[in-house]
């Protein structure tokens, strides 16, 4: 079964414009995580949430945390062509990463 | 060169061949992992293990067996590969002593039965 839920399943946007991607979880987590994945490469990691936090930048990504609603959301601003790929929300429990289904994110130039 | 290095990167095999997947990997980590990507489904966890001596099964098992040959080396095997064992393979590493940290992936393996 799939501990994470990302939605949209697909966002397609213009160059320039942010994109939000959002992750649904059902149980308690150590941390939440987020990975890209170019078409057909193996994922990169993103950025790291802990439990305890609640927002968290790095560069042009901002994430939140909301434990009370088990959901996370990724917000990538002034988004690029070069962003176009699928993003994967993954949570930490139990000494083992669960992947959600992703989204997959297009940047018209 | 990349610090997990997956091999072969594509494989075309027949229904009831065996077949193995290589996962090395130059970071020096004691966790490693192998996933299992299909379309709509996101990556779902094969195998994993914390050192040479641990093995452990994942979500999706059934099927599939590893062998951790070195700190630097696992495995995957498909002992009789069928049809819906067609998807995207891959391994990664994790190298946190409190299992919280990112996980480092190879580049993958495409793996189509016939």
């Amino acid at each position: 079964s799939q501990q994470g839920e990302e939605d949209p399943q697909a966002l397609s946007i213009q160059e320039g414009e942010n994109a939000t991607m959002n992750c649904s979880y059902k149980t308690s987590i150590n941390n939440l995580q987020w990975y890209r994945q170019n078409s057909g490469r193996g994922l990169v990691h993103l950025i790291l949430i802990r439990s305890n936090e609640r927002e968290k930048h790095s560069g042009r990504l901002r994430v939140t945390l909301d434990t009370s609603k088990k959901s996370s959301s990724l917000l990538i601003t002034a988004s690029r062509a070069a962003d176009t790929a699928s993003y994967f929300c993954a949570t930490d429990a139990k000494k083992q990463l669960t992947f959600g289904s992703g989204t997959q994110l297009t940047v018209l130039p | 060169d990349a610090d997990v290095t997956q091999t072969p990167r594509n494989r075309i095999t027949k229904t009831g061949k065996r077949i193995m997947l290589e996962c090395s990997q130059t970071k020096g980590h004691d966790r490693m992992y192998w996933y299992r990507q299909d379309p709509g489904l996101g990556l779902r966890l094969i195998y994993y293990s914390f050192d040479v001596k641990d093995i452990n099964k994942g979500e999706i098992s059934d099927g599939y067996s590893v062998s951790r040959q070195a700190q630097a080396k696992f495995s995957l095997s498909l002992e009789s590969a069928i049809p819906n064992q067609t998807a995207l393979y891959f391994c990664a590493t994790r190298g946190d002593i409190s299992n919280t940290g990112e996980l480092f992936f190879g580049e993958g393996s495409r793996l189509t039965v016939l």
